[in-house]
């Protein structure tokens, strides 16, 4: 069975405070892993795709990262405004639906 | 395109009555989703459907939910009868590839 842990459930950060949040999955074969943030009473928003190991993709202060077992979506100097919860996907091989973790909710305070 | 849009934003209802929730879709994408999401279970997909064909149902909880999509551009998904504990927050997505484009949601309260 398809599965997807993200740690933390929750991460409290002052504002310039680096971390990151991590997403371990367990697939039959990967087609993609996907990366979203949902802010409070709206839709999950699409941030990033990754498809193979090694593979990197940045946005502004944030850069998501994929090994064969977990990925990581490192923050680097948060602003209060990358408070929200970030959720993480996996597209499993031969399947046309995503697999979503429970998501860390991240409060950045100024 | 104004992205996915789903009606209404709040529903809150009577325990047994029916409750439909309405998707439009993105323009052009061929797959629509159907999920919910509670704080203890997360984002559960219930359906999707591919060029208006549902395809998988196996996440819908019971008898007494479905979902039709008669043409490209609309979707609803039915509870009926709707209990408490169907109160959650619906969300309709829709995809051209792999990238999922979600509505904005509905929060389903019944009472």
């Amino acid at each position: 069975e398809d599965q997807v842990t993200q740690s933390p459930e929750a991460l409290r950060l002052q504002e310039g405070e680096s971390s990151s949040l991590n997403c371990s999955y367990t697939v039959s074969g990967l087609r993609g892993l996907f990366w979203y943030r949902q802010d409070p009473g709206k839709g999950p928003e699409f941030l990033f795709t990754l498809y193979s190991a090694g593979e990197e993709k940045e946005k502004e202060r944030l850069k998501a990262t994929l090994t064969k077992k977990e990925s990581f979506l490192h923050i680097t100097a948060p602003k209060p405004e990358d408070s929200a919860t970030y959720l993480c996907a996996v597209h499993p091989s031969g399947y046309s639906t995503l697999t979503f973790g429970k998501g860390t909710m991240l409060l950045v305070s100024p | 395109d104004a992205g996915v849009i789903q009606s209404p934003r709040h529903e809150v209802t009577e325990m047994g009555q029916e409750v439909t929730l309405r998707c439009k879709p993105i323009s052009g994408h061929d797959y629509l989703f159907w999920y919910r999401q509670t704080m203890m279970r997360g984002l559960e997909l219930l359906i999707y459907f591919n060029n208006n064909v549902p395809i998988d149902d196996s996440g819908m909880p019971e008898d007494r939910f479905s979902a039709k999509m008669p043409n490209a551009s609309f979707s609803t998904l039915k509870i009926q009868p709707s209990e408490p504990r169907d109160s959650a927050v619906y969300f309709c997505a829709s995809s051209q590839q792999e990238s999922a484009f979600f509505g904005q949601g509905t929060r389903l309260t019944v009472v």
